[in-house]
C-alpha cells in the first residue's frame, strides 16, 4: 500500500484563486518532504524542500510567495498555489524520506496531483 | 552539483526481449544512491530498483537489474523479458546529500507485441 498519500489527485480551479495540495506520510515520520513539478513530457523538477518546523528551501527560480509550503507536522506538508494562473497548470508530486538513503529505498512518492487552472 | 543524463528519449523493444536504458551521472558526493522509477501515463512514480554507491554487487529486483559501473559513473537499467505493461516513461534519479533527488529527462519505452 501507499506510504505517501497526496490529495487531491486532480483539481480544477479558476484563475486568480488559490489551491492547496496535501502530502501525507502514512507509516513513518518525515522531517523532510520534497515538492516537484512536472510539465507534460518532461522530467520532474524539484521546487522546494519542506522542513518540519522551519521554512521551506526553494530552488532557484521558484517563487516562494506563489508556492507556499507548510510542513506543520512530521506527517503532513502542504503546497498552496496562490493566485493561480493557467501557466501554473501542471503535475505536482511530493516525496518523503523515511531515513538515510544509504540503507536502501527510503524515498517514497505520492500519487501526484494534476492541477488545471482555467 | 548533481547531474543525471539519459540520452535515449525513446526506445522500442520487442515483447519478451531484453532492453537496456542508459543513465550516466555526476556528483561530488562520496555517498549517493541511484534509483530507477517507472511512470505510466497516469503519472504516479513507481519504484523499480535502487543501487547504493558503496554496494559492490549490482542490484536486482525481479526482471529489473541495474548495471552499475562506478568508475564510468553509469547506472543502466536492464529489463529482461519485456512485457506490454512495461511501456512507460523511465526515470533515472540520483540522491545525494540532504536527500535531494535529481531526475534525468527520462526515456519513453514502448514494447511492441
Amino acid at each position: 500500500g501507499a506510504v505517501v498519500s497526496q490529495h487531491p489527485s486532480r483539481v480544477i480551479c479558476k484563475s486568480g484563486t488559490s489551491v492547496k495540495i496535501e502530502c501525507r506520510s502514512l507509516d513513518f515520520q518525515a522531517t523532510t518532504m520534497f515538492w516537484y513539478r512536472q510539465f507534460p513530457k518532461q522530467s520532474l523538477m524539484l521546487m522546494a524542500t519542506s522542513n518540519e518546523g522551519s521554512k521551506a528551501t526553494y530552488e532557484q527560480g521558484v517563487e516562494k510567495d506563489k508556492f507556499l509550503i507548510n510542513h506543520a507536522s512530521l506527517t503532513l506538508s502542504t503546497l498552496t498555489v496562490t493566485s493561480a494562473h493557467p501557466e501554473d497548470s501542471s503535475f505536482y508530486i511530493c516525496s518523503a524520506s523515511a531515513g538515510s538513503f544509504i540503507s536502501g529505498n527510503t524515498i517514497y512518492f505520492g500519487e501526484g496531483s494534476w492541477l488545471t487552472v482555467v | 552539483a548533481q547531474k543525471i543524463t539519459q540520452t535515449q528519449p525513446g526506445m522500442f523493444v520487442q515483447e519478451k526481449e531484453a532492453v537496456t536504458l542508459d543513465c550516466t551521472y555526476d556528483t561530488s558526493d562520496q555517498s549517493y544512491g541511484l534509483f530507477w522509477y517507472k511512470q505510466p501515463s497516469s503519472g504516479e512514480m513507481i519504484f523499480l530498483i535502487y543501487q547504493g554507491s558503496y554496494d559492490e554487487q549490482n542490484a536486482t529486483e525481479g526482471r529489473y537489474s541495474l548495471n552499475f559501473q562506478k568508475a564510468r559513473k553509469s547506472a543502466n537499467l536492464v529489463i529482461s523479458a519485456s512485457q506490454l505493461g512495461d511501456s512507460a516513461m523511465y526515470f533515472c534519479a540520483l540522491v545525494g546529500g540532504y536527500q535531494k533527488v535529481t531526475f534525468g529527462t527520462g526515456t519513453k519505452l514502448q514494447v511492441i507485441p
